[in-house]
């Protein structure tokens, strides 16, 4: 079947603007997870959804991070005003449950000029 | 929080047994998982360790030992395509479901 999907792969943006990051889940999955994964580095988490609800948002860096996922399906990221040091890979997952095996879509690779 | 400790960069020679080590600091535990990451790819999952000891599956093998807080994964009968970043990641004994993730190990597999 099919797996975790994100678009775009890839976006550059320019400093200041806002962006939109797309993550569609494997069918029938509950639990959405976001994480932000810099060179070099393992990824970071950032959110996890639920169903449609933000169970957990402790990873946003800050409030200019913003997540939903209004039918608990698809899930977008959004980032308003961004900065150089948003520039990361974003990378979603999906489980069927909130403890169960997570498994990662392709990423969106954002740079902020 | 918890500290996750992997070596930075590992090389094997092709058909060759590796293990790359993972140690980690938690103020309890609730899995541990091994990822393998391709450059520009997302991680794929490995393995799943709850209980002391060995899991084998295929040419990989994962061992945990929660009172040293320690894991490795053993690569048997290394291929080229095995190189990759092998991410060691412990689930996030409050919240149960988030993984956080040690730096990883970027393996090289030489001819």
């Amino acid at each position: 079947g099919a797996g975790v999907s994100q678009t775009p792969s890839n976006k550059v943006t320019e400093k200041g603007k806002y962006v939109e990051l797309r993550c569609d889940p494997i069918s029938g999955h509950t639990a959405l997870y976001w994480y932000r994964q810099s060179l070099g580095q393992g990824p970071e988490f950032l959110i996890y959804f639920q169903g449609t609800g933000a169970a957990d948002d402790s990873g946003l860096p800050n409030d200019r991070f913003f997540a939903v996922r209004p039918e608990g399906s698809v899930s977008t990221l959004k980032i308003q005003r961004t900065e150089r040091g948003d520039s990361a890979m974003y990378l979603c997952a999906s489980s069927l449950t909130g403890r169960g095996e997570q498994y990662f879509g392709p990423g969106t690779r954002l740079t902020v000029t | 929080g918890q500290n996750i400790d992997q070596p930075t960069e590992m090389t094997a020679t092709e058909g060759a047994i590796v293990q790359i080590n993972c140690t980690y600091q938690t103020s309890g535990f609730n899995g541990l998982f091994w990822y393998q990451q391709h450059a520009g790819e997302a991680p794929t999952f490995l393995s799943y360790n709850v209980l002391d000891g060995l899991e084998e599956k295929g040419r990989f093998s994962s061992f945990l030992s929660r009172s040293k807080g320690y894991s490795y994964l053993l690569l048997k009968e290394l291929q080229m395509k095995d190189s990759a970043s092998y991410l060691c990641a412990v689930r996030d004994p409050n919240s149960g479901y988030a993984l956080n993730f040690g730096k990883g190990t970027s393996l090289l597999v030489t001819p």
